[in-house]
């Protein structure tokens, strides 16, 4: 499988603020990348599919002027959370498309929390 | 609406007991059917996954159970030791690789 790598691990901000996160392929050139969104003890959600070079897809409800997701490289995807609020805080996952067919490969996650 | 129906919610097992997870779904365009792993604070981490053109796949004490007619599959987990013990999910992806989830098993193994 890929090795995914997620920055930060974790995260506080205060509500109003920006966070990023980035998501780099380590070890695969990833075409796709897949954002989702955990809330504890819940299932993966997901946000958006990012294609390397092209303006991401947006599930629906998922406000794509508040996630903003580029995906600058075959390896590296990153999700911007802008203007931050409580209800924001959540478990952030990002997966790659793998070699195979409906493959994806999840990284550690990174766990936001807005105060 | 979901997509996957995945039951039990949690899930008690003594050592060395077998542990069954169950899912369905109705998506007939759903041709790729993982299960994922997941422990507290950390991302899911493919367990093993079957496509529709087997009935059964089978990887240590890891088994997945598929039945395309009834549009179930299952995951079995033999001699379960406390070292499984965590939340367990079920997928279904299409060509597109959209995947949608099932929701969760939480499994604890009983030493």
């Amino acid at each position: 499988g890929a090795v995914v790598s997620q920055h930060p691990s974790w995260v506080i901000c205060k509500s109003g603020t920006s966070v990023k996160i980035e998501c780099r392929s380590l070890d695969f050139q990833a075409t796709t990348m897949f954002w989702y969104r955990q809330f504890p003890k819940q299932s993966l959600m997901l946000m958006a599919t990012s294609n390397e070079g092209s303006k991401a897809t947006y599930e629906q409800g998922v406000e794509k002027d508040k996630f903003l997701i580029n995906h600058a490289s075959l390896t590296l995807s990153t999700l911007t959370v802008t203007s931050a609020h409580p209800e924001d805080s959540s478990f952030y996952i990002c997966s790659v498309d793998g070699r195979r067919r409906g493959e994806q490969y999840f990284g550690p996650g990174t766990r936001l929390t807005v105060t | 609406q979901q997509q996957v129906k995945q039951s039990p919610q949690s899930l008690i097992v003594q050592k060395g007991g077998i542990s069954i997870i169950n899912c369905a779904y109705e998506n007939t365009a759903f041709d790729y059917f993982p299960w994922y792993q997941q422990f507290p604070g950390k991302g899911p981490a493919l367990l093993i996954a079957i496509r529709p053109d087997v009935s059964e796949k089978k990887e240590g004490r890891f088994t997945i159970s598929f039945n395309k007619s009834a549009k179930q599959f299952s995951l079995h987990i033999m001699d379960s030791q406390p070292g499984d013990s965590a939340t367990y999910f079920c997928a279904a992806s299409n060509q597109n690789n959209d995947m949608r989830f099932g929701a969760g098993t939480r499994l604890t193994v009983k030493p």
